[in-house]
């Protein structure tokens, strides 16, 4: 399996609403990551995990929670967002090996979240 | 400050007509180079990276340290080219961090 699969595809969500996105690979990465990404815009990082430890959070508003379970899961979990965090939010995984930041990322499809 | 610059944000070229998209780099250390791609409703994907030094759907890119540049090329473009493309950065040794560019839209022109 040499994908990262995310659930789910779309999700529109009212501003008092929990939900959660999900993450998930089977590549025996050890480094897994959150992005955020709006329409005809780089990607931005949001989160890294790295041996199921947080090991960069770009000061992201704290109604974004990561959750990594084990190393194959990955899990954002989303509380009393607002419109403008309405995006694409991409999940990648790498390689954490010697050259630790030289490996190549694979992104999921994303989820595309609605904050109504 | 890690920097990536793509000076472009659209690049029209016609079908069977060199392209360049231009990347430019601005980083102290070791830094890798890649160029993602992400054609229209597809995942971002990697399009080749500057180790690997491969030819890749006919684009290669070469890593001018002296210029600080990591320029996409491919000699005669075809319409299935056209997509969003990104230079990246990472800094070797240091983290696990990607630092994108703002990204080049390509559209060949039949």
């Amino acid at each position: 399996d040499t994908e990262v699969t995310q659930t789910p595809k779309h999700l529109v969500m009212g501003m008092t609403n929990k939900k959660s996105l999900k993450c998930e690979q089977h590549m025996g990465h050890r480094a897994m990551y959150w992005y955020k990404q709006k329409a005809k815009k780089p990607p931005e990082l949001m989160f890294v995990y790295s041996y199921e430890k947080l090991s960069i959070n770009e000061s992201v508003p704290s109604r974004f929670s990561p959750e990594c379970p084990n190393s194959s899961l990955l899990n954002l979990h989303l509380h009393a967002l607002q419109p403008e965090d309405s995006a694409l939010y991409l999940c990648a995984s790498s390689q954490v090996g010697r050259d630790r930041g030289s490996d190549t990322q694979y992104f999921g499809p994303g989820t595309r979240l609605t904050v109504l | 400050a890690q920097r990536v610059t793509q000076p472009e944000k659209l690049l029209s070229v016609f079908k069977g007509a060199p392209v360049e998209l231009k990347c430019n780099y601005s980083y102290s250390g070791s830094p890798e180079l890649f160029w993602y791609v992400q054609y229209s409703r597809q995942r971002l994907q990697l399009l080749l990276r500057h180790i690997s030094r491969e030819s890749i759907k006919g684009f290669t890119a070469d890593l001018n340290k002296g210029e600080t540049s990591f320029h996409l090329k491919k000699p005669f473009a075809q319409e299935e080219d056209s997509a969003m493309y990104y230079c990246a950065l990472s800094r070797v040794n240091r983290d696990d961090k990607i630092i994108f560019g703002k990204g080049t839209r390509l559209h060949i022109l039949p």
